[in-house]
C-alpha cells in the first residue's frame, strides 16, 4: 500500500541545520509532486513547500523561503528538505505528502506520520 | 501567508448534522478548488473530500462538500462519535503561489 515515513526530526538550536527525510513506497514515486506541510504543538496545518515529480519546479510559503531547500532523488524513491538558519517558530511536526493531479492540481492525497522538529536554545 | 478563515469548532449530537463553513477569496477558493482534511487526535491528516466536492474512495457518503464563490462548506450528516476530530479546508492561492488551509475547526460531539 502507498506509504510515506518521515525521519530526521530532532531538537536544534537556533541557526542551526537540520535535514528531514521521506521514504516513499508502494506507488510510482517519479510520477507525483511531493509536499512538506508542517503543524506547530497545538495549531493548526501550514504548507511549506511542494516540488515537481520531475523537481523541476519548486515553491515556498514566505517564511522559509531562502532558508529550506526541497530536493528528491527519484532513484531512491526520497524527498528531503534542507532547513537551514533553523527558528524557533520552525518547531513543529512535518509532514510530507503526495501531490495526486487526478484529484486536482497539486492535490495533497497521501500523508506521512510526521517527524518532530523542535528549535530551541 | 493568509490563511483561510474556519469557526474554530462546531458540535453536535449523534445523527445530527454538522456544517463547518471556509471563507476565503478571489485568489484562493474563488478561483481554484477547495479541498478537506479530517485530522483524528494524534494523527496524520486524511484527505475528505476533493475538488470542492468529491469524496475519495473509503469515505463514508455522510460527509459531503460545496462551493459557493469564495466560500466552501464542510456537511456531516449522521455524526458519529468517531467524526470527534479537527477539520481543515485548503485550497491553492494563485496570489501567493502556495497552499493556503483554514485554522481548522474542532468537532465535538455532544
Amino acid at each position: 500500500q502507498v506509504q510515506l515515513l518521515e525521519s530526521g526530526g530532532g531538537v536544534v538550536q537556533p541557526g542551526r541545520s537540520l535535514r528531514l527525510s521521506c521514504a516513499a513506497s508502494g506507488f510510482t514515486f517519479s510520477s507525483y509532486g511531493m509536499h512538506w506541510v508542517r503543524q506547530a504543538p497545538g495549531r493548526g496545518l501550514e504548507w511549506v513547500a511542494v516540488i515537481w515529480n520531475d523537481g523541476s519546479h519548486e515553491y515556498y510559503r514566505d517564511s522559509v523561503k531562502g532558508r529550506f531547500t526541497v530536493s528528491r532523488d527519484n532513484s531512491k524513491n526520497t524527498l528531503n528538505l534542507q532547513m537551514n538558519s533553523l527558528r524557533v517558530e520552525d518547531t513543529a511536526v512535518y509532514f510530507c505528502a503526495r501531490a495526486n493531479t487526478a484529484m486536482g492540481p497539486l492535490c495533497m492525497d497521501v500523508w506521512g506520520q510526521g517527524t518532530t522538529v523542535t528549535v530551541s536554545s | 501567508q493568509s490563511t483561510l478563515t474556519q469557526p474554530p469548532s462546531a458540535s453536535g449530537t449523534p445523527g445530527q448534522r454538522v456544517v463547518i463553513s471556509c471563507s476565503g477569496n478571489s485568489s484562493n477558493i474563488g478561483s481554484n478548488y477547495a479541498y478537506w482534511y479530517q485530522q483524528l487526535p494524534g494523527a496524520a491528516p486524511k484527505l475528505l473530500i476533493y475538488k470542492n466536492n468529491q469524496r475519495p474512495s473509503g469515505v463514508p457518503d455522510r460527509f459531503s462538500g460545496s462551493k459557493s464563490g469564495t466560500s466552501a462548506s464542510l456537511g456531516i450528516s449522521g455524526l458519529r462519535s468517531e467524526d470527534e476530530a479537527d477539520y481543515y479546508c485548503a485550497a491553492w492561492d494563485n496570489s501567493l503561489g502556495g497552499w493556503v488551509f483554514g485554522g481548522g475547526a474542532k468537532v465535538t460531539v455532544l
